[in-house]
């Protein structure tokens, strides 16, 4: 069984940068899948961040360019999230998925709930 | 970027009730459109991939349709246990995109 674990600051200041890692239990991430982020501010819907693929590729949501990083630790079975500038409006809950092609989110990690507030 | 638009955003039906949820797109996805079932502080849950590809384990109530812009997903008989957030995504083409939701209430 596949396993997911978001992990990190849950408060961030404004103008700093978000960091979160997921862990990864029961598949090697670097062996397949596509691995990525989705985050969900209180209350509203859900937005796509990015993902990176297991050779190493990366896609990014325009609406983040330039503020956003995903990369792997292999050696820690992880992937993390890295989102620069943040501001009030980047308050949400974190989440972390698989996906293979042609499919959707499956699993999904439990979800972190990172406010930025000063 | 590939707009999804449900509807309806909420509805409330009785237990044993069908259940209709409509997505469209902006433009083809072709069927590469997920679902996905949320409850309250619960990540979403993997319905259906594909348009119309039950997950294992999934309830045979729930069933999904539509090729193209057009899809739907279908609850047969409306169960207590449903009540949640239900989410279509496309992955036909990066941005990934989710439509922002329908929410089923009990009547």
């Amino acid at each position: 069984q596949v396993l997911l674990q978001e992990s990190g600051p849950r408060l961030v200041k404004p103008s700093e940068t978000l960091s979160l890692s997921c862990t990864v239990s029961g598949y090697s991430i670097g062996s397949a899948s596509w691995w990525g982020w989705i985050r969900q501010p209180p209350g509203e819907g859900l937005e796509w961040i990015g993902t990176i693929y297991h050779t190493g590729n990366t896609f990014y949501n325009p609406s983040l360019m330039g503020r956003v990083t995903v990369s792997f630790d292999t050696s820690k079975n992880q992937f993390s999230l890295k989102l620069t500038s943040v501001t009030a409006a980047d308050t949400a809950t974190y989440y972390c998925g698989r996906r293979d092609y042609g499919e959707g989110f499956d699993p999904w990690g439990q979800g972190v709930l990172v406010t930025v507030s000063s | 970027d590939t707009q999804m638009t449900q509807s309806p955003s909420t509805l409330s039906a009785s237990v044993g009730d069908r259940v209709i949820i409509t997505c469209r797109a902006s433009q083809n996805i072709n069927a590469w459109l997920a679902w996905y079932q949320q409850k309250p502080g619960k990540a979403p849950k993997l319905l259906i991939q594909k348009a119309s590809n039950l997950q294992s384990g999934v309830p045979s109530r729930f069933s999904g349709s539509g090729y193209g812009t057009e899809f739907t997903l279908t609850i047969s008989s409306l169960q207590p246990e449903d009540i949640a957030t239900y989410y279509c995504q496309q992955y036909n083409v990066y941005p990934l995109t989710f439509g922002g939701g329908s929410k089923v209430e009990m009547k």
